[in-house]
């Protein structure tokens, strides 16, 4: 079956550093990637996503490309802001009668100034 | 500024309660889902409606119900539930191509119902 894993957080960063949040799959097919966000207290929002492979999702600036040959479909941003601070979530879709995500866990991103 | 909107936003209920989250959404998206989000666990899928109809029920224990009047309401109705039930309840809609053929298209997600059961 479909399958996410993400790295395990607390990730803790302090304002302007690099942010790399690793995200590997295992899909029959060729799903749909995705980034989903979701800030303290609300639900999810989408934040990227990819279709295809080599495809690049950006938004907000982050950033994920999606890599067939290696599964995987990882998050970065190159300076990050204590406005970013939430939890991630990685997930693909399944194809069928209608669409379903697969997520990760999620992976929680601390910003400190 | 969401265009799913969930009701209520927090629910504490008994064990012998009978509840239901409501969920409309107003983005004339044709599938709606229920998903749970618990600590430290992956979200989890729990039904599917595309085009009113059930498509999906991941083995949803039977004391949570689902409803689907119309394309834009779902409904989860609750009745003698667990403690272990108590979880952020997700309700979310997409927009599917041809019914039978989901296609990865965005899913939409409402802002959640945070449920207590005491």
């Amino acid at each position: 079956g479909n399958s996410v894993t993400q790295m395990e957080g607390p990730v803790t960063l302090s304002e302007e550093a690099f942010l790399t949040i690793n995200c590997t799959y295992t899909a029959t097919g060729y799903p749909s990637l995705f980034w989903y966000v979701q800030y303290p207290g609300e639900g999810l929002q989408l934040l990227l996503k990819a279709t295809k492979a080599d495809d690049k999702g950006s938004n907000k600036g982050f950033e994920a490309t999606y890599r067939k040959e290696t599964t995987s479909f990882h998050l970065e941003k190159g300076s990050v802001q204590v406005s970013d601070s939430a939890v991630y979530f990685c997930a693909l879709s399944s194809t069928g009668t209608a669409s379903k995500l697969t997520f990760g866990t999620g992976t929680r991103l601390q910003v400190t100034l | 500024e969401t265009g799913v909107t969930q009701t209520p936003r927090h629910l504490v209920m008994g064990m012998t309660n009978k509840k239901s989250l409501k969920c409309e959404q107003h983005l004339g998206h044709n599938a709606m889902y229920w998903y749970k989000q618990s600590a430290k666990k992956p979200l989890e899928l729990m039904f599917v409606y595309s085009l009113e109809e059930r498509v999906e029920n991941n083995s949803v224990p039977s004391r949570f119900s689902p409803e689907c009047p119309n394309s834009s309401h779902l409904f989860l109705h609750l009745h003698t539930l667990q403690p272990e039930d108590s979880a952020l309840y997700l309700c979310a809609s997409s927009q599917e191509a041809v019914l039978g053929q989901g296609t990865g298209n965005t899913i939409y997600f409402g802002e959640g119902s945070w449920l207590t059961v005491v």
